[in-house]
């Protein structure tokens, strides 16, 4: 059965930085499309990176040049190194694995928040 | 970017009543489309794909329409477990894009 733990999440300073953890079990990280989606509080949801093929990357402009998406075969888990938070920022961060040949979210973990203010 | 736009923002039903929820693509996505169901405090749970194909486990009374801007998600007769929020989303291009979401509350 396919699992995703999240894990991470704090309250941090604006233009502070944060590393997010999502443990994936059941299937390989490193085999699939995974991505990260967020989700501000009372709003809807923002896709905001993906990693796929090793190493291919995309991110969505809003937090381009300051997230990185990576991942570690070795332990199965998919990272997001937050840096230079800002306010907007704060939200549940969900990861996610794409269902089948991609492109849509068959799989998703339960979320851990990230707060950023001071 | 595709700018996804649902319709309504708010729908109020009862139970057994029909519900309908829209979503529109500023360009075409072709039948790369998704929805999405989320209740509060859990993950978004994937209902459809392709536009019209039920994700496993996902009950018979779900139907999803449409290609290229126009889109349409069906509950033929909502029950109690189907209130919550649903969001469509594209994968035809970079970045993914969703809706801004329909709330499906109580009448």
């Amino acid at each position: 059965e396919v699992h995703l733990v999240e894990s991470g999440g704090d309250l941090v300073q604006p233009g502070g930085s944060l590393r997010l953890s999502c443990v994936g079990s059941g299937f390989t990280v490193s085999s699939n499309y995974m991505s990260w989606v967020r989700q501000a509080p009372g709003k809807g949801l923002e896709w905001l990176s993906v990693i796929y093929t090793g190493d291919r990357t995309q991110y969505a402009d809003s937090v381009r040049g300051r997230f990185t998406i990576s991942g570690d075969s070795s332990k199965n888990t998919l990272y997001l190194q937050m840096d230079r938070l800002r306010p907007e920022d704060t939200a549940i961060y969900y990861c996610a694995r794409d269902a089948g040949p991609g492109g849509y979210f068959g799989y998703w973990g339960q979320g851990t928040l990230v707060t950023v203010s001071s | 970017e595709i700018v996804m736009t649902q319709s309504p923002a708010t729908l109020s039903a009862s139970p057994g009543e029909r519900a309908t929820v829209s979503c529109r693509a500023s360009h075409s996505v072709s039948s790369n489309l998704a929805w999405y169901h989320q209740r509060p405090g859990q993950a978004p749970r994937l209902l459809m794909y392709d536009a019209s194909t039920r994700a496993t486990g996902i009950a018979a009374r779900f139907s999803g329409s449409g290609s290229g801007t126009e889109f349409t998600l069906t509950i033929s007769s909502l029950q109690s477990e189907d209130f919550g929020v649903y969001y469509c989303q594209q994968y035809t291009l970079w970045p993914r894009t969703f809706g801004q979401g329909t709330k499906v509350e109580s009448k």
